[in-house]
């Protein structure tokens, strides 16, 4: 069945940088883009950015822009989100999830993981 | 504008019908979908495109499109429908993705 599995979440300094990762299985990884979206305690879902299915883009949300970069590895099933600079607003779960785009005017996450906590706290 | 806005809250009795609103420019070129969040769990797809459903969402959920405007309409509303919702959709002019604010559903 189809999954998405997030790891590498923990504890971090304000400042320090910390690699999440997502692995995903059952289906074709190389086909999908997948997306990270994060959830700070109590509040609602943002998304954070998006690497393309061949590696050939990614796109970041404003408020991680320059700070955060979104590489996959598609040999090993997995994307990763590398968290630099990191502020005490960070910490979140961070989900991954699959994205369907008909390459017109639909678009949508279809699995997500169970999510990962990034607490950025000294 | 990439904003999507969301009611922060409604409520429905149980069997009633609840329509949930989301809106924002972005629907003009792009259709929302929507997602259901219960606390300490991942978010699920409810509604995607021109009002499908993934396979075991139940069919009292539908959604619709008008303009700038996304509706998610639950029919016949059941407590376990109780929790977040989220809309979702890609900014044309800068190419993100963004999510509203969220909607909590009270069943009551």
């Amino acid at each position: 069945q189809v999954q998405v599995v997030e790891s590498g979440g923990g504890v971090v300094q304000p400042g320090r940088s910390l690699t999440l990762s997502c692995a995903g299985s059952g289906f074709t990884f190389s086909t999908y883009g997948i997306h990270w979206v994060r959830q700070a305690p109590g509040k609602g879902l943002e998304w954070v950015g998006a690497a393309w299915h061949d590696a050939s883009k990614e796109l970041y949300g404003d408020s991680v822009k320059g700070r955060f970069t979104i590489s996959r590895d598609n040999s090993k099933n997995t994307v990763f989100l590398q968290m630099n600079s990191l502020r005490a607003e960070d910490t979140a779960v961070y989900y991954c999830a699959r994205d369907v785009w008909d390459a017109t005017t639909v678009t949508y996450f279809d699995y997500w993981g169970q999510g990962t906590l990034v607490t950025v706290s000294s | 504008s990439s904003d999507l806005t969301q009611d922060p809250a409604v409520s429905a009795a149980l069997g009633q019908t609840v329509r949930i609103t989301c809106q924002g420019d972005s629907l003009r070129t792009y259709y929302a979908s929507w997602y259901q969040q219960k606390p300490g769990q991942a978010p699920i797809l409810v509604i995607y495109g021109k009002n499908k459903r993934p396979s075991g969402i139940p069919d009292r959920f539908s959604g619709s499109n008008s303009g700038n405007t996304a509706s998610l309409t639950i029919t016949g509303t059941q407590a376990e429908d109780e929790g977040d919702y989220y809309c979702n959709s890609r900014d044309s002019s800068s190419d993100r993705w963004v999510f509203g604010g969220g909607t909590k559903l009270t069943v009551l």
